[in-house]
């Protein structure tokens, strides 16, 4: 079975502090991991994926298999960063579907 | 390019009622997905259509069933609305047959009250 963690529901930072949104996965396998954003009144929507070792709008995350993690990090939050973060598991086997964390909601004040 | 359009935007219903909410996908994808969004619970898969069939099912019972028209469009019924099927109901698309590591484009949702 495959299940993602995230332990925080909420996390505020100041505008400029370091962001790290923590993501804990379970999965037999080599995952294929994602992490999606949901900004206010928008649709959900990839913000980025390991595989492409990208990193946008500052933000970044590593793969750590020994850890079975996949934080999300930006050095510098900005307020327009304020948004739903859900981080997301795929496996390789067959017809496997996408499975979601619960969600962790960034709040960045001025 | 039109994104993935979901209907109705609001359902309301009562106990025991049957719901049907639909979705288009964006142009030339073909795998429809449905997630549920309760409160408090995040999103949870229930459903998955490419090409016409269901490739993968959720942890739901079979009150919740759908299928795929030949133009990829999808619906969701619910049978047997319970008052805990009240949630966001999600539907993502992609371009290609899950292989691994392709995004979902997302639908607005369709708010599904039951009273």
């Amino acid at each position: 079975a495959q299940r993602v963690t995230q332990p925080e529901k909420l996390l505020s930072v100041f505008k400029g502090a370091p962001v790290e949104l923590k993501c804990n996965y379970s999965y037999s396998g080599s995952p294929e991991l994602f992490w999606y954003v949901q900004y206010s009144r928008q649709r959900l929507q990839l913000l980025l994926r390991h595989i492409s070792r990208e990193s946008i709008k500052g933000f970044t995350a590593d793969l750590n298999k020994g850890e079975t993690s996949f934080h999300l990090k930006k050095p510098f939050a900005q307020e327009e960063d304020s948004a739903m973060y859900y981080c997301a598991l795929r496996g390789y086997s067959g017809y496997s579907t996408l499975t979601f964390g619960k969600g962790t909601m960034l709040l960045v004040s001025p | 390019e039109a994104g993935v359009t979901q209907s109705p935007t609001h359902l309301i219903k009562t106990r025991g009622q049957q719901a049907t909410l639909r979705c288009s996908p964006i142009s030339g994808h073909t795998s429809v997905y449905w997630y549920q969004q309760a409160l408090g619970l995040g999103l949870q898969f229930l459903l998955w259509y490419d090409e016409g069939e269901e490739r993968n099912r959720g942890n739901f019972p079979p009150r919740f069933s759908g299928r795929q028209f030949p133009n990829y469009s999808s619906e969701l019924n619910v049978n047997a609305l319970e008052l805990e099927d009240s949630a966001l109901y999600l539907c993502a698309s992609s371009p290609n047959q899950g292989q691994g590591n392709e995004k979902l484009f997302f639908g607005s949702g369709t708010q599904l009250s039951v009273l």
